[in-house]
């Protein structure tokens, strides 16, 4: 079943902060996050599984709760750069082999 | 990271026809890859999963004999339309993992933009 992700889009200043999330109705065991700028192939940001962990790279962050099948993705100070599509993929068990991706928050950073 | 490699990143055919897209890791052994379709502004949708040296497992709705796929060997896997029809245009994507060493991570190669006329 498809995770929802919300917001469905968002319009941010440079500089600003972002939070992005993805929920699902089935346990998890991981959640991936990607960025997808048009027309190109997603790009890998970060895994999290099972274990309530959260994870950071510069000014890009996400956490998962696994109680709740959430994680949040952060993005800080966000820049021009940071603008795209983000995606989250969630696997239900360890093994799985494939993601089922949420339909995407389209994150628009203006100068 | 790991690279995949799609190609062709574009095709243009005429409708009845049949189209080839490959897909290769080219640093890695990818014991698993998947084909995703993507029409504009909408999600990725898994069409199947490949395994090296077995048969792919189609998500439901995919019909299996009009998207072949072939994984002959660990860095190679093809995906062919055929009998291609313009509601078969979109965005071909696929991905690897390579599971046995512990690649959790899918990588994406860059797609392929299909247009049926």
């Amino acid at each position: 079943q498809q995770p929802v992700q919300s917001p469905q889009a968002v319009i941010l200043r440079e500089g600003e902060d972002a939070v992005i999330n993805c929920s699902s109705s089935k346990a998890l065991y991981s959640v991936h996050w990607y960025r997808q700028k048009h027309g190109e192939a997603p790009v890998f940001l970060m895994i999290l599984l099972k274990g309530g962990e959260q994870k950071g790279h510069e000014k890009i962050s996400a956490s998962f709760n696994e109680k709740k099948q959430q994680s949040s993705l952060y993005l800080t100070a966000s820049q021009l750069s940071y603008s795209g599509t983000y995606f989250c993929g969630t696997e239900a068990v360890q093994g799985a082999q494939k993601l089922v991706f949420g339909q995407g928050t389209r994150l628009t950073i203006n100068p | 990271g790991a690279v995949v490699s799609q190609h062709p990143s574009w095709v243009i055919c005429k409708s009845g026809t049949s189209v080839k897209i490959e897909c290769r890791s080219l640093d890695f052994q990818a014991t698993t890859m998947f084909w995703y379709r993507q029409f504009p502004k909408q999600s990725l949708m898994l069409m199947a999963t490949s395994n090296e040296g077995s048969k792919a497992t189609y998500e439901q709705g995919v019909e299996k004999d009009k998207f072949l796929i072939n994984h002959a060997s660990l860095t190679l896997s093809t995906l062919t339309v055929t009998s291609a029809h313009p509601e078969d245009s979109s965005f071909y994507i696929c991905s690897a993992r390579d599971l046995l060493a512990g690649f959790n991570e899918q990588f994406f190669g860059p797609g392929t933009r299909l247009t049926v006329l």
